[in-house]
């Protein structure tokens, strides 16, 4: 079974400045995808970022850009440039084998 | 592009009664999901259907929740009869197919309150 955990429940982070939310996962599963999914707090989820775990080169999608540790298991989400609008909760999640399993979720503050 | 419908958006209930949510995925989307998101915790797969077939309900506590997906567009999830603890937001997402690098696109939710 796919776990994934989110060590951090809370960040908080300048406007305009860096931060990076952590995520462990486990899996036996030999290819899947990483996701990392923003949950503003009208509910309705969005995708920001996905990391095949066959591919070395780690992903970036404008200021959001991962860590990826296949070894290490870990996927950390680095978001640059820091904007009100970025204020959420963020969910590290994984697939393999059709099942989303999704982390307990980091709630990330943007102080203006 | 329309996304994922869902209501109503808010219920409350008593418990030992019964209720239904609704979910209108993208269209031409063939694969749609039901997830329980209780609050402070991610969301967690109740079922997955492919067009109008059940996928994967492990998950799903089957003396009480049952859901089905006619003619493979709308899906209907029915709790019957609600504990306090079902007391969460129900998400539907959907994706093109059932392959594991596509992405979800969720609704956003129905928030049932069980008293």
């Amino acid at each position: 079974a796919q776990t994934v955990t989110q060590s951090q429940p809370e960040m908080s982070v300048q406007e305009a400045e860096t931060v990076t939310l952590s995520c462990t996962y486990d899996t036996s599963e030999s290819d899947y995808y990483l996701f990392w999914y923003k949950q503003p707090p009208s509910r309705q989820m969005i995708l920001v970022i996905r990391q095949e775990a066959y591919k070395q080169q780690n992903a970036t999608e404008n200021r959001f850009s991962v860590n990826f540790q296949k070894a290490a298991k870990s996927f950390s989400l680095k978001i640059s440039d820091s904007q009100l609008g970025d204020a959420a909760m963020y969910f590290c999640a994984h697939n393999a084998g059709n099942m989303l399993t999704f982390g307990g979720g980091t709630r990330l503050m943007v102080k203006p | 592009e329309a996304g994922v419908a869902q209501s109503p958006r808010y219920k409350i209930i008593e418990k030992r009664q019964s209720v239904a949510f609704w979910c209108n995925p993208i269209s031409g989307h063939a694969t749609l999901y039901w997830y329980q998101q209780i609050l402070g915790q991610g969301p967690k797969l109740l079922i997955q259907f492919q067009n109008n077939g059940v996928v994967d309900d492990s998950q799903l506590p089957k003396d009480r929740f049952s859901a089905e997906r006619l003619k493979g567009v709308d899906s209907t999830l029915k709790i019957q009869p609600a504990k306090l603890e079902d007391s969460a937001v129900y998400l539907c997402a959907s994706s093109w197919s059932r392959g594991y690098y596509n992405e979800q696109f969720f609704g956003p939710g129905t928030r049932l309150t069980v008293l």
